[in-house]
């Protein structure tokens, strides 16, 4: 089975371009989340996704950033203008929400990104 | 900050002993899982020990679970050099939603 997947894996931009991370789903996955993880910072949770609507995204550090999820098996997540402290890398997750809980994360293989 | 405090932040240890790594967290939680991530790849699970249950065995890790201390501890048996990778504890804190909150991570090391 394909696991999630991921593009780009590795981005490089200048500064105050726009850059957008593409993230698709295991199929039957109802939700969907994004992270990033930066030495400093560890892993944060950026937004997260259930049947294509966002539940939370108080994570989202500005208003430079901003995700969509149009339908079950593709979501977007967008830095414009991009700035050199959003260098990290950015993982996106899936799983099968439970009743109250929060089961098992399948994990892409994340998008390195680099903001000169 | 909801995160989880892990320690050590770094083990490094000799293949065949075992490592122990341990998790706080600070309010009350569903479940608490942990995660494996190897350099430059994302995170595999590992294993999930529900709030009622205090201990978890899978192949040569074991789980235990401490709700009246917050913590909780990753045991590998008899390591290997594959095992060599950052493991993270992660929680599905009650009436937090639908979503986990990572802990900063132990780097493991087994060295031949």
């Amino acid at each position: 089975d394909a696991g999630v997947i991921q593009s780009p894996r590795h981005e490089v931009t200048e500064m105050g371009q726009e850059v957008t991370l593409r993230c698709k789903p295991i199929s039957g996955h109802n939700s969907l989340f994004w992270y990033r993880q930066t030495m400093m910072r560890g892993l944060e949770l950026l937004i997260y996704f259930n049947n294509n609507v966002p539940i939370d995204d108080s994570g989202m550090p500005e208003d430079r950033f901003s995700a969509k999820m149009p339908n079950a098996s593709f979501s977007t997540l967008k830095i414009q203008p991009s700035e050199p402290r959003d260098s990290a890398v950015y993982f996106c997750a899936s799983s099968i929400p439970g009743q109250g809980v929060t089961g098992e994360l399948f994990f892409g293989e994340g998008s390195r990104l680099t903001v000169l | 900050s909801q995160q989880g405090e892990e320690d050590p932040q770094a083990l490094s240890i000799q293949e065949g002993e075992n490592a122990t790594m341990n998790c706080s967290y600070k309010t009350s939680i569903n479940n608490l899982q942990w995660y494996r991530q190897n350099s430059g790849r994302g995170l595999v699970h590992l294993i999930l020990i529900r709030s009622n249950e205090r201990e978890k065995h899978s192949g040569r890790l074991r789980v235990t679970l401490d709700t009246s201390k917050k913590s909780s501890s990753l045991l590998i048996t008899a390591s290997r050099a594959a095992d060599t990778a950052s493991y993270f504890c992660a929680t599905d804190y009650r009436g937090g939603g639908n979503k986990l909150t990572f802990g900063t991570g132990t780097q493991l090391k087994v060295e031949l």
